[in-house]
């Protein structure tokens, strides 16, 4: 079975540049989601999706981030523009059902 | 206001011996706990879980206990590999909700 994929592994961006993650999930996983990993600390939801809606985007910055899933399968994630702040790990991760998230390697975005 | 918390940052064992790590909650509504490992550069892997109407759940080498009256879990390894040699988070899920919310981790070292 093919893990969830993301890409970019790695992004160097300027501040106030947009950017984009890709996620492609596991097979037949209907809820995707989506988390931010600051240094030294444990991931934290930004959204998540069952099938195409998006359910809980409460802590999705929404003047400058977005996202979305078309056709339910796979998803991005933009800043625009980026900030300082936003320096961090984005975390992909699906489920199926009450099963455990799995998680994708993660794209490391760094803000200059 | 943290509501998983793991406050060792570190630990150090001796390979062989038992490594026990520690995860305190404050959320009386979690009742789905899940321990995450996660190697440098690759996302979070699944490793175990508890549902609150346990108090302890054995896989292989792998043991979480639960006490749930003291808002307590901890995750035993025996015996420790340097394998094991990872940062081990920490997540619960409150009923009825797909969130996780996750600790800050615990990096463990196992010497050989």
């Amino acid at each position: 079975e093919a893990g969830v994929v993301q890409s970019p592994r790695y992004k160097i961006i300027e501040k106030k540049q947009p950017v984009a993650f890709w996620c492609n999930p596991i097979s037949g996983h209907n809820t995707l989601y989506w988390y931010r990993q600051n240094l030294g600390q444990g991931p934290e939801l930004l959204i998540r999706y069952e099938n195409e809606e998006a359910v809980d985007d409460s802590q999705l910055p929404k003047d400058r981030f977005s996202a979305e899933r078309l056709k339910g399968v796979d998803s991005t994630l933009k800043i625009q523009p980026a900030e300082l702040g936003d320096s961090a790990v984005y975390l992909c991760a699906s489920s199926f059902g009450p099963q455990p998230q799995h998680f994708g390697d993660g794209t490391r975005l760094s803000i200059l | 206001d943290q509501q998983v918390k793991q406050n060792s940052p570190s630990l150090s064992v001796q390979e062989g011996r038992i490594s026990i790590l520690n995860c305190d909650y404050t959320n009386s509504m979690f009742d789905y706990f899940l321990w995450y490992k996660k190697y440098p550069a690759e996302g979070p892997t699944f490793l175990i879980s508890i549902s609150s109407i346990k108090d302890k759940n054995e896989d292989g080498r792998f043991t979480v206990f639960l006490n749930k009256s003291a808002k307590h879990l901890s995750l035993h390894i025996v015996p420790s590999q340097p394998g094991d040699s990872a940062v081990y988070f920490c997540a619960a899920r409150q009923g009825g909700s797909e969130k996780l919310v996750f600790g800050k981790g615990t990096k463990l070292t196992v010497n050989p």
